[in-house]
């Protein structure tokens, strides 16, 4: 049973590279949703899916871009990456209805 | 808009005795969902306990329960017979219908770092 896996689970980055942080979900569920965690701000929705095709922007979704063509996959995009896009960076999923969130283990990325 | 406040940034607690976590929140629903996420140094997010807002009764799971007070919108987490392993950063999230977009909508709060000493 693995859950949500995140790759990769460390990553440094010159400015202005590009990357994508890798997020896959094995229960079936619709909504997936990538957060970023900094120290003091909790977590912040950056991106979310609500299924497959059906993507929408969070409350920072500056500099990521996200797709979704399938219901197990949800990849988030940097396409030139900054030294503020530096955090940890979690993937989680969950049914549709008011229930709480299966994460992945993170990626904590360094952008220098 | 919805808010979630955890005042306390750190706190400390022996080992077997017990500690309690504050979380507030600030809404005008009445029906929305309440949770309290585990992060331990492993960096994995878990989730300890949910509380529905329509039900009165207190939850629990194992060591681990809440103190919902709905009228003063508080949401505490007890955490009984501290282990260490329970050393984490503790979140507190409020979920609510959103009307506009049909959809579940979280918000977290920003975390309280426990530690559990021996």
């Amino acid at each position: 049973n693995a859950g949500v896996t995140q790759t990769p689970k460390f990553q440094v980055l010159k400015t202005g590279q590009s990357m994508t942080l890798q997020c896959a979900q094995d229960m079936n569920h619709e909504y997936m949703s990538w957060y970023r965690q900094d120290p003091g701000m909790g977590l912040r929705l950056i991106h979310y899916s609500v299924g497959a095709g059906i993507t929408d922007q969070g409350e920072v979704p500056n500099g990521y871009n996200v797709s979704r063509s399938t219901t197990e996959d949800f990849p988030l995009r940097l396409l030139s990456a900054a030294p503020s896009q530096t955090s940890v960076y979690f993937c989680a999923s969950r049914t549709s209805g008011p229930y709480g969130y299966t994460f992945g283990s993170g990626t904590r990325l360094t952008v220098v | 808009a919805q808010t979630v406040t955890q005042s306390q940034p750190e706190m400390s607690v022996q080992e077997a005795e017990t500690v309690t976590l504050s979380c507030t929140y600030d809404t005008s629903e009445n029906n929305y969902y309440l949770f309290w996420y585990k992060q331990p140094p492993s960096r994995q997010m878990i989730l300890v306990i949910r509380q529905e807002a329509y039900k009165q009764q207190n939850a629990t799971e194992n060591r681990f329960s809440v103190n919902f007070q709905k009228a003063a919108k508080s949401f505490s987490l007890k955490i009984s017979d501290s282990q260490l392993g329970d050393t984490a950063m503790y979140f507190c999230a409020f979920m609510k219908l959103s009307e506009m977009s049909g959809t579940y909508k979280y918000i977290f709060g920003t975390g309280t770092r426990l530690k559990v000493l021996a």
